[in-house]
């Protein structure tokens, strides 16, 4: 079946450093892909989406490239912040089944000063 | 416009007890879903409403776990008896009709604990 795969955590980084939080899926078809993020006391947001291949989703600094061939959609961000700290999770729709979600275990990343 | 509100934010109970978690959709969205975080491992989907009916339970884990959505508007989920491994965090999320694949508006959960 359908699942999402992401690296886990945590992620420690200082300020300004460079984020890539790896997610690799196994679908059927080529659904959306979604990166969703969970500020510490919040609700899940949703940070971007693809919607087929080789785009690319880009939101408050971060990218993800909808990767066919690799199966990927790593997230990226140049320069993090300290309210860059949340959990990020890699998503994505099975196949037919309409706004249900799949979603990987989630990487908690921690940005110091 | 209000977003998806549940309650409580928090709900410690202890093993057998009886607990039962509130959603309350954005207005006028008739998707309605809950979803499961459990220590800290993947978000997993419970079950699907559209209005007031299931379209998918498959993600039920067992009897114990019961979901409400009379009227098609705010959503239960109740848990008799609770057990040990029912603690997580429960999230509503919901979105209007026909969406297909578009993102989910998500709640803040609700964190249960079962001592």
């Amino acid at each position: 079946g359908d699942s999402v795969t992401q690296m886990e955590g945590p992620v420690t980084l200082s300020e300004e450093a460079f984020l890539t939080i790896n997610c690799t899926y196994t679908a059927t078809g080529y659904p959306s892909l979604f990166w969703y993020v969970q500020y510490p006391g919040e609700g899940l947001q949703l940070l971007l989406k693809a919607t087929k291949a080789d785009d690319k989703g880009s939101n408050k600094g971060f990218e993800a490239t909808y990767r066919k061939e690799t199966t990927s959609f790593h997230l990226e961000k140049g320069s993090v912040q300290v309210s860059d700290s949340a959990v990020y999770f890699c998503a994505l729709p099975p196949y037919n089944q309409g706004g249900k979600l799949i979603f990987g275990q989630g990487t908690e990343l921690s940005v110091k000063p | 416009e209000a977003g998806v509100t549940q309650f409580p934010s928090h709900s410690v109970i202890e093993k057998g007890q009886t607990v039962t978690l509130r959603c309350d959709p954005i207005s006028g969205h008739d998707n309605l879903y809950w979803y499961r975080r459990v220590m800290g491992k993947e978000i997993k989907f419970l079950l699907h409403f559209v209005k007031e009916s299931k379209q998918d339970e498959s993600g039920m884990p067992n009897n114990r776990f019961l979901a409400e959505r009379t009227g098609g508007t705010y959503s239960t989920l109740k848990v008799q008896p609770a057990e040990l491994e029912d603690s997580g965090v429960y999230f509503c999320a919901s979105s209007s009709l026909g969406q297909g694949n578009s993102p989910l508006h998500f709640g803040n959960g609700t964190r249960l604990t079962v001592t």
